[in-house]
């Protein structure tokens, strides 16, 4: 079983839609959580960091439910910009592993 | 700002060569990252160094070795490179025990 798991997508929506991407996480250990933003060829950044109460920065909001072990990414107002590759990122209590979802693709259409 | 320096964005090499892919980072962090990203994969660690001369392997060590001589440097070392290590190679680092990776821009490397 994958420690990260996210649906690949695509998602293609059209611009000004609300789209929202979940990710499941196998260690109920884990500690910290992030949404990296990755371009067709270029290197991942970081989107946000999630929160245990949730947070929000603009367009885009990040929720954590502990319970179930997921994370969710809201996109609100799709702009063409966000067409990107979004990996969810979990790090593990204990240690330096980070772990990579493949990715969810999004497509935002004029 | 911070800054993640790989060597080489783009490397053809032929089977069996020894390749060499450098990171610098001008951000004093002691943590340390090589991961390789395939399609449907995701990114996969390959080593990690903790501090200088300090490392550990990842999920996927076979065929690699690193070096981190100096704190800013760490280098990924493919002995004798196989076609199956045809990948695009990323560097990152991190401040021990804070916070997210940054990333390098990435090293493409095709093994013919």
């Amino acid at each position: 079983r994958k420690e990260v798991e996210q649906d690949p997508g695509p998602f293609n929506v059209p611009e000004g839609a609300t789209v929202a991407f979940n990710c499941t996480y196998s260690n109920s250990a884990s500690q910290s959580f992030f949404w990296y933003r990755q371009d067709c060829r270029k290197e991942p950044k970081l989107l946000m960091s999630v929160y245990s109460s949730g947070n929000e920065d603009g367009r885009f909001t990040a929720q954590l439910n502990r319970a179930s072990q997921y994370i969710s990414l809201l996109i609100r107002d799709s702009k063409l910009s966000d067409s990107a590759t979004y990996l969810c990122v979990v790090k593990e209590n204990t240690g330096n592993q980070f772990y990579f979802g493949t990715g969810t693709s999004l497509t935002v259409i004029p | 700002d911070v800054k993640v320096t790989q060597s080489s964005r783009y490397l053809v090499k032929r089977t069996g060569e020894k390749v060499f892919l450098e990171c610098v980072q001008d951000m004093d962090h002691e943590n340390m990252f090589w991961y390789r990203q395939d399609p449907g994969l995701g990114l996969r660690l390959i080593y990690f160094s903790y501090d200088v001369k300090m490392k550990e392997k990842g999920d996927i060590p076979e065929g690699y070795s690193v070096s981190r001589e100096k704190k800013e440097r760490f280098s990924l070392i493919l002995e004798s490179a196989s076609t199956n290590q045809t990948s695009m190679y990323l560097c990152a680092s991190r401040l021990r025990g804070a916070g997210e990776l940054f990333f390098g821009e990435g090293s493409r490397l095709t093994v013919l």
